[in-house]
């Protein structure tokens, strides 16, 4: 069954401080691994999207990094920000444009 | 990237009415859209995909006669949520495909959500 788990599902942080994110994923056949920022009320934004051939890709304080072997994926948020506070979502694609949602993980940012 | 928008951002209803939400891509065209439903504190669950010219595919247990989607331009697809009934307060997102260009996928652009309410 193709699924997409992350954790922790939830992250408190103090401004200024380093976090990661972790996602593993059972899709198969693999296209691409997306991450998404999504604020409360808000619909998701592309932070990053990686394929199979890519093992890391940055979008300013975010680093993705992905491991096709493991089916591995974390996000890596450096010096935080109060705005980061935010669910963010490791979707991945299979063979179709259909997108594999993983329940996300809540992060909280306190000054 | 690309803009999604959709309309209107929150609606209030009585129950038994129905209600129309808009998704527009503003600065391309888009034969395939979208549209997903969250529950707090939850992921996006995906409710159908909405193809320009054609009929929509629903998702397994989303009932057709219900939730209406039309998508009769490639810049805009419209759900109607039908005889709406308190249960089917949620967020409904929109998202509209992109076509990959020199990418090897397609990017999906989301919509900023609609909050149904109904009373």
């Amino acid at each position: 069954k193709n699924q997409v788990e992350q954790s922790p599902q939830s992250l408190i942080i103090l401004e200024g401080k380093n976090c990661t994110l972790q996602c593993n994923y059972t899709v198969s056949p693999f296209s691409n691994l997306r991450w998404y920022k999504q604020d409360t009320g808000r619909g998701p934004v592309s932070l990053t999207i990686m394929t199979f051939s890519e093992n890391t890709k940055s979008n300013g304080r975010y680093t993705a990094t992905l491991d096709a072997d493991t089916k591995q994926s974390s996000l890596h948020i450096t010096a935080s920000q109060l705005s980061d506070s935010a669910s963010y979502i490791c979707v991945v694609s299979g063979n179709t444009d259909k997108l594999i949602f993983g329940t996300g993980t809540r992060l909280q940012v306190f000054p | 990237g690309a803009v999604v928008s959709q309309h209107p951002s929150r609606v209030i209803c009585k129950s038994g009415t129905s209600v129309k939400i808009e998704c527009r891509s503003l600065d391309f065209q888009a034969t395939t859209m979208f549209w997903y439903r969250q529950f707090p504190k939850q992921s996006l669950m995906l409710m159908a995909t909405s193809n320009e010219g054609s009929k929509a595919t629903y998702e397994q247990g989303v009932e057709k006669d219900k939730f209406l989607i039309n998508h009769a331009s490639l810049t805009l697809s419209t759900l109607t949520v039908t005889s709406a009934h308190p249960e089917d307060s949620s967020f409904y997102i929109c998202s509209a495909l992109s076509g990959g260009g020199d990418l090897s996928y397609n990017e999906q652009f989301f919509g900023p959500g609609t909050r149904l309410t109904v009373l």
